[in-house]
C-alpha cells in the first residue's frame, strides 16, 4: 500500500518560535495532500487540503497566517507553525490522497506531536 | 456540508464478543466510506470501506453494512480480541471532485480478556 511518512515525529520548541512538519509520500506522488489536528481523545479535525503547485485551501477558522502550507512537489508537503504558543500543542496529522477504483482513498502518515513550552 | 454522527462513543466488550459501531451521514451526494482504526499515538489505519454501489463488504472478522436510504452505515467486528481494542473512526466523502472525507468523531473500543 501507499507509504506516507512525517519528520520529525515528536518536536518541543518555546514560545514565539516557529516548527516546521514534513509529509512526504515515499513511493507514489500526491498532487493533494490533507493536514489534520488532533487533541486527545478527540477526531480529526481537517486544516487545510495542500495542493500541489498551487495554495493550500484553509477550513474556516484556521489562520492561514500562522499554519503554513507548502506543497511544492508532488511528494513532499510541509506545514509551518509560526510563532508557536502552547495551545497550538497538539497532534499534527497529513494524509495523501491516492486514486483507487475510480475514485481516492487516503493514507495517513505517523503524526508529529508538538509540545511548546 | 457533510455531517457525520458515530456511536457509541465508548464501547466496552468481551474478548470473542461481536462489536457494532454505527455512524450516519446527511450527504446523499457521499459514495463513500472508510473505516480507520487508531491505535494510541499512532497514525489512523483503513481497515475497511465501502462505496454506495453495494450494501455490505466482509474482511474476515470485519464487516461493514450500508443502507444508503437511511443514510447509515455500520462496522462488525466479530470474535473480538484484545488487540482489537483502538479508536475507530468512520468518514463519509465523494470521491469525485475534491474529495474532502468528514470524520466522525470516533469509538473507543475497549475489548476485555
Amino acid at each position: 500500500g501507499a507509504v506516507v511518512s512525517q519528520h520529525p515525529s515528536w518536536v518541543i520548541c518555546k514560545s514565539g518560535t516557529s516548527v516546521k512538519i514534513e509529509c512526504r509520500s515515499l513511493d507514489f506522488q500526491a498532487t493533494t495532500m490533507f493536514w489534520y489536528r488532533q487533541f486527545p481523545k478527540q477526531s480529526l479535525m481537517l486544516m487545510a487540503t495542500s495542493n500541489e503547485g498551487s495554495k493550500a485551501t484553509y477550513e474556516q477558522g484556521v489562520e492561514k497566517d500562522k499554519f503554513l502550507i507548502n506543497h511544492a512537489s508532488l511528494t513532499l508537503s510541509t506545514l509551518t507553525v509560526t510563532s508557536a504558543h502552547p495551545e497550538d500543542s497538539s497532534f499534527y496529522i497529513c494524509s495523501a490522497r491516492v486514486a483507487s477504483g475510480g475514485g481516492y482513498e487516503q493514507y495517513f502518515g505517523p503524526g508529529t506531536r508538538l509540545t511548546v513550552t | 456540508g457533510e455531517n457525520v454522527e458515530q456511536h457509541p462513543s465508548t464501547l466496552s466488550v468481551q474478548e470473542g464478543d461481536s462489536a457494532v459501531i454505527k455512524c450516519t451521514y446527511s450527504d446523499s451526494a457521499s459514495n463513500y466510506f472508510p473505516w480507520y482504526k487508531q491505535e494510541l499515538g499512532k497514525r489512523p489505519q483503513l481497515i475497511i470501506d465501502i462505496r454506495s454501489n453495494v450494501g455490505e463488504k466482509k474482511d474476515q472478522r470485519i464487516a461493514v453494512t450500508l443502507n444508503k436510504t437511511a443514510k447509515h452505515f455500520s462496522l462488525h467486528i466479530t470474535e473480538t480480541q484484545p488487540e482489537d481494542s483502538a479508536v475507530y473512526f468512520c468518514a463519509a466523502s465523494r470521491t469525485g471532485g475534491s474529495y474532502i472525507p468528514t470524520f466522525g468523531r470516533g469509538t473507543s473500543l475497549i475489548v476485555h480478556p
